[in-house]
């Protein structure tokens, strides 16, 4: 099964609009991170915004949050005020048991996000 | 910022010749982690390291891979006879406590296996 689930392999969003980026993850730990990374065509992985499993209140960095519903196991990534820059790949990835040795991160198979003026 | 340094960039190599992919990790992380992503596909875990040791591998990494860390800053990945199905973006990562803050990548090193 599936640890990392985003069902959207593409998506189109206009400039300054928000848009938010699916993720689901499916996991039996208690405690587990969630990260989201942009990878623009240049190849290299930037981190975008990180949520713990403990945490209470949504993360924010900036014009990115993370819609955490653990209920529902998933962890949206909502972009507001979208730019041209903003035009690239998204890989949501998850750490399973927070606090043992290893700290492997397991990956979704991303979104690519365009832009459009 | 601090930032992992991976060196080359790109690396083009002979099938069947070794190549050793080069990584320094942020000073005071404790955890070294190396990523590959085969192009247009999903990041995929190699193996962790954590006081001088492999804490985690995948099934990825068999026996012809294996990690270092020579000195106190550098951290390498070799790969001891290239394949074709090799060819990849490989990721250097690390991080202070394993946990989830201060998980950085490095911008990768493209090996293209010929």
């Amino acid at each position: 099964a599936q640890k990392i689930t985003q069902t959207q392999p593409g998506m189109f969003v206009q400039e300054k609009e928000a848009v938010t980026l699916d993720c689901t993850y499916d996991t039996s730990d208690q405690s587990y991170g969630l990260f989201w990374y942009k990878q623009p065509s240049s190849g290299e992985m930037i981190f975008l915004i990180y949520q713990g499993s403990y945490d209470e209140q949504n993360a924010t960095e900036g014009r990115y949050s993370l819609n955490f519903q653990k209920a529902r196991k998933s962890a949206n990534l909502v972009i507001s005020a979208s730019q041209l820059g903003d035009s690239a790949m998204y890989f949501c990835a998850m750490r399973e048991a927070l606090y043992n040795q290893g700290g492997k991160l397991i990956f979704g198979q991303g979104t690519e996000l365009s832009v459009k003026p | 910022e601090p930032e992992v340094t991976q060196t080359p960039s790109h690396q083009v190599t002979q099938m069947g010749q070794e190549v050793i992919l080069r990584c320094v990790p942020i000073s005071n992380h404790l955890y070294f982690y190396w990523y590959r992503q085969i192009l247009g596909q999903k990041v995929e875990f190699l193996v962790s390291f954590y006081n001088n040791e492999i804490s985690e591998k995948s099934e990825i990494f068999d026996d012809q891979f294996s990690v270092e860390r020579p000195d106190g800053s550098n951290f390498t990945l070799k790969i001891r006879s290239t394949k074709l199905e090799d060819s990849a973006m490989y990721f250097c990562a690390s991080s202070e406590t394993g946990r989830g803050d201060g998980y950085t990548f490095g911008s990768g090193t493209r090996l293209t296996v010929v």
